[in-house]
């Protein structure tokens, strides 16, 4: 079974340009997950989709952040127009739906370095 | 959300039993307790998950307290492998349905050979 794929795996770019991260969950996972991970620190929810709905995204600075989820299925999330602090890990993850009790499979994430 | 607390680091030598504990006083009836765990440039994966009872699969067992205000993460024979950074996460789906996952700093275990 292929795991959650996640686009690129590194990217730099300066302040104030924007950027895109790419996610393709797990075929037939309703629910997928965007998390920021700063280094030393747990990863942070920014916004939560079952299908190509918004369940949560009370973390998601919107000002600046945005996702969709077109059909359901893959997913992207943008930065614009990108700060220092938001240099981290981008984790995208994928559950098979929201209610049932199963794991949720992260992908490899996207290693942001904004300079 | 629903909070858990758990040692910044501890150590283990290689082959012998190792205990991670997780305080999770704030526990709801429905929350169920989970573990995941990242390696070094890895996304986390996941452990183990129970409710009351305790859990056996062939990575670890998952020990509940009997008011599950706390639990432990058992790996029974510590390889250089199972050095990563373990979390305990309480899936929070009391409140508002979204049954996130929510992820403290987590303990970083080392492993000596």
């Amino acid at each position: 079974e292929a795991g959650v794929a996640q686009s690129p795996r590194y990217k730099i770019i300066e302040k104030r340009q924007s950027v895109a991260f790419w996610c393709n969950p797990i075929s037939g996972h309703a629910t997928l997950y965007w998390y920021q991970q700063i280094l030393g620190q747990g990863p942070k929810l920014l916004i939560q989709f079952q299908n190509n709905g918004v369940v949560d995204d009370s973390q998601l600075p919107k000002d600046r952040f945005s996702a969709e989820r077109l059909k359901g299925v893959d997913s992207t999330l943008k930065i614009q127009p990108a700060k220092l602090e938001d240099s981290a890990v981008y984790l995208c993850a994928s559950s098979l739906d929201l209610v049932s009790d199963t794991e949720a499979f992260f992908g490899q994430g996207t290693r942001l370095t904004v300079v | 959300d629903a909070k858990t607390t758990q040692p910044n680091s501890m150590e283990s030598n290689e082959e012998e039993p190792v205990h991670l504990p997780c305080n999770h006083s704030t526990i709801s009836g429905t929350d169920y307790i989970h573990w995941y765990r990242q390696l070094p440039s890895q996304g986390p994966e996941y452990v183990i998950h129970g409710l009351t009872s305790n859990v056996n699969n062939r990575m670890a067992s998952l020990a509940i307290a009997e008011d599950r205000k706390s639990s432990t993460l058992i790996l029974h024979r510590a390889t250089l492998r199972d050095a990563a950074v373990y979390y305990c996460i309480l899936r929070d789906d009391r409140t508002s349905g979204t049954y996130k996952y929510i992820f403290g700093t987590g303990t970083r275990l080392k492993v000596l050979a």
